[in-house]
């Protein structure tokens, strides 16, 4: 079984609709991260939680939030969907305490094309 | 800040060639450095990473060493195969206090061909 699991696989939605992306991790993980992915940009990183009570922004909050439900389980939410959130969206874990080199683990992807 | 710049592709070689994909970056400290990997349909993969300057990370043929001077991290193989056709990205990460975050480069496709 996969370590880092996303629902669902692939969505197709309308502009202005609510969407949750949801991330579940089998790994024991404290740390915990949402990327989206778009051709010729790499990944950019949304939000990311350290633990269950800490939540911080990334680069490309804006029109996205997130909840940490558990330590195995963090949910990426589009309040109101838009075009240009069409998108590869990337869930990741990764152990505390490692120091330097820390290897984050990647789910499968959600792609997510809002018309 | 920090960024990364790698080789814009897509690269097409023939089974068996040898294989460079470049990659340099800018960051202040002394920045840990991964190449990624993601076939087709899946999520990234740690190819290889190096923490330190000069140290060489390997794996699956694949190598790529850490030059401090040059700012570089450049991936090697030097016979590639058509299962390692994907698109590579390098990455850093600035290990400072609390922060974990990974730094990507816009990622190469590689495609081997028979």
């Amino acid at each position: 079984d996969a370590d880092v699991t996303q629902t669902p696989r692939n969505r197709i939605t309308k502009t202005g609709k609510r969407i949750m992306l949801e991330c579940s991790q089998t790994k024991g993980h404290d740390r915990m991260y949402w990327y989206r992915q778009d051709p010729g940009l790499g990944l950019r990183l949304i939000y990311y939680s350290f633990d269950v009570k800490d939540i911080n922004k990334g680069e490309i909050s804006d029109g996205y939030s997130v909840s940490r439900q558990a330590q195995a389980k963090f949910s990426l939410s589009l309040e109101s969907a838009i075009p240009n959130q069409t998108a590869l969206y990337f869930c990741a874990t990764s152990d505390v305490g490692q120091g330097f080199g820390d290897e984050q683990f990647f789910g499968p992807g959600t792609r997510l094309t809002v018309l | 800040g920090n960024s990364v710049t790698q080789m814009e592709g897509p690269v097409t070689l023939s089974e068996e060639a040898f294989l460079t994909i470049n990659c340099t970056y800018t960051a202040t400290g002394y920045p840990s450095l991964f190449w990624y990997v993601q076939y087709p349909g899946e999520g990234l993969q740690l190819l290889l990473k190096a923490t330190k300057a000069d140290d060489k990370g390997s794996n699956k043929g694949f190598e790529a060493t850490y030059r401090k001077e040059t700012t570089s991290f450049h991936l090697e193989k030097g016979s590639v195969q058509v299962s390692d056709s994907a698109v590579y990205f390098c990455a850093l990460l600035n290990y400072g206090g609390a922060t974990n975050k990974l730094i990507f480069g816009t990622g190469t496709l590689l495609a081997v061909q028979p």
